[in-house]
């Protein structure tokens, strides 16, 4: 079984619609975070949580929110969905211990927004 | 203002040829550097990485090397395989607990048959 886990694997929805994007994870890991990632742009960060109680902005978190239901769970949600949110999405975790930060991706979500 | 930078958008490199993959970056606090391989339809995977401490790191066909007085480094493949054909992300990090990781854009390598 896969240590991250993404639902939906895709999901096409229209303009002003509210969804949800949801990541699970076995790994035991307090870190969290959300990306997306547009052909040329590499990954950008959308949110990210050190633990449960621990929610923090990335680059671009306009038109997004998240929330952390657990250590394991972390989801992210397009309150009014707009084209230029059509991206691949992932979820990541990681545990960091004072070395490198090395994060574990989940597969990711493909968002088209008509 | 882009912190780590790779400069080349794409690389086309003949199998059994080395292949060098390029990173500059600009914060000298960072501590660590990672590199990240991705296929299509995959979420990226880590592939190695190298201590600010450290000038070299292998791991197989994969070698880092880290320059810091250039503050560049390189990923070097060796020998290319047609499985290496990804994109590939360099990325770095601080030892400070409230630092988050910083990836570059990718570079997307073609080996060549």
């Amino acid at each position: 079984d896969a240590d991250v886990t993404q639902t939906p694997r895709n999901r096409i929805t229209k303009t002003g619609k509210r969804i949800m994007l949801e990541c699970s994870q076995t790994k035991g890991h307090d870190r969290m975070y959300w990306y997306r990632q547009d052909p040329g742009l590499g990954l950008q960060l959308i949110y990210y949580s050190f633990d449960v109680k621990d929610i923090n902005k990335g680059e671009i978190s306009d038109g997004y929110s998240v929330s952390r239901q657990a250590q394991a769970k972390f989801s992210l949600s397009l309150e009014s969905a707009i084209p230029n949110q059509t991206a691949l999405y992932f979820c990541a975790t990681s545990d960091w211990d004072g070395g490198p930060d090395t994060q574990y991706f989940g597969p990711g979500t493909r968002l088209t927004v008509l | 203002d882009q912190q780590v930078k790779q400069n080349s958008p794409s690389l086309s490199v003949q199998e059994g040829r080395i292949s060098i993959l390029n990173c500059d970056y600009t914060n000298s606090m960072f501590d660590y550097f990672l590199w990240y391989k991705k296929y299509p339809a995959e979420g990226p995977t880590f592939l190695i990485s190298i201590s600010s401490i450290k000038d070299k790191n292998e791991d197989g066909r994969f070698t880092v090397f880290l320059n810091k007085s250039a503050k560049h480094l390189s990923l070097h493949i060796v020998p290319s395989q047609p499985g290496d054909s990804a994109v590939y992300f360099c990325a770095a990090s601080a030892r400070n607990r409230d630092d988050k990781i910083i990836f570059g854009k990718g570079t997307r390598l073609h080996i060549l048959p």
